[in-house]
């Protein structure tokens, strides 16, 4: 099976940078998705990561360690609308690929 | 592009009735996913079709859930006969390629209560 384990809430002010960790224990590991989910909002796609290191994208980076089974979103300059949950999800391959998603962590952004 | 479209958005039906939820994915895009979001149990993938075809319907929770995707634009999900515990938003997302690397596009959901 696999089980994913992020923070349930995080909470930080505008301008400030907050990382949002992912730890994993599955079988046929591929690769890891972050996901940006508003109240009320559908899922939408942040970033993917197959290979260790760090991946960049705006204000937004991801991080994996596919020897520590670990990952992590970090947002730089936050902003209001930053506001979200952020779903942490690996790409797992059992024959055929399929994403399973992590509880997700609720950020709160603060003035 | 449109994006992903679903409906009905809301759905409010009463114990033992059927339930269609309808998809269509954007254009072009050959996987089809069906998921399920509630508080308990966060977000869990129900059904995935490729091609047209069912890959992956281990999520489904149980004999009372059935899905179809007859063509390339179109996709259902019912469930008959419904029951309180099936309430939950009802995501259906789809990309352009087989396997899940890909981006996966999400529709705005349609929120299902049973009563």
């Amino acid at each position: 099976g696999q089980s994913l384990e992020q923070p349930s809430e995080v909470t930080a002010v505008e301008g400030a940078i907050v990382q949002i960790n992912c730890t994993y224990q599955t079988s046929g590991f591929y690769g890891l998705s972050w996901y940006q989910q508003h109240d009320g909002g559908a899922p939408t796609f942040l970033s993917y990561n197959a290979l260790d290191g760090l991946e960049e994208t705006g204000r937004f980076s991801s991080f994996l360690s596919r020897s520590d089974s670990y990952g992590y979103l970090l947002l730089q300059e936050l902003q209001m609308k930053d506001s979200a949950s952020y779903f942490c999800a690996v790409v797992v391959n059992t024959g055929f690929q399929k994403l399973v998603f992590g509880t997700g962590t609720r950020l709160l952004v603060s003035p | 592009d449109a994006g992903v479209i679903q409906s009905p958005r809301h759905e409010v039906t009463e114990m033992g009735q059927e339930v269609t939820l309808r998809c269509k994915p954007i254009s072009g895009h050959n996987s089809l996913f069906w998921y399920r979001q509630t508080m308990m149990r966060g977000l869990e993938l129900l059904i995935y079709f490729n091609n047209n075809v069912p890959i992956d319907d281990s999520g489904m929770p149980e004999d009372r859930f059935s899905a179809k995707m007859p063509n390339a634009s179109f996709s259902t999900l019912k469930i008959q006969p419904s029951e309180p515990r099936d309430s939950a938003v009802y995501f259906c997302a789809s990309s352009l390629q087989a396997g899940t690397t890909d981006t996966q596009y999400f529709g705005p959901g349609t929120r299902l209560t049973v009563l």
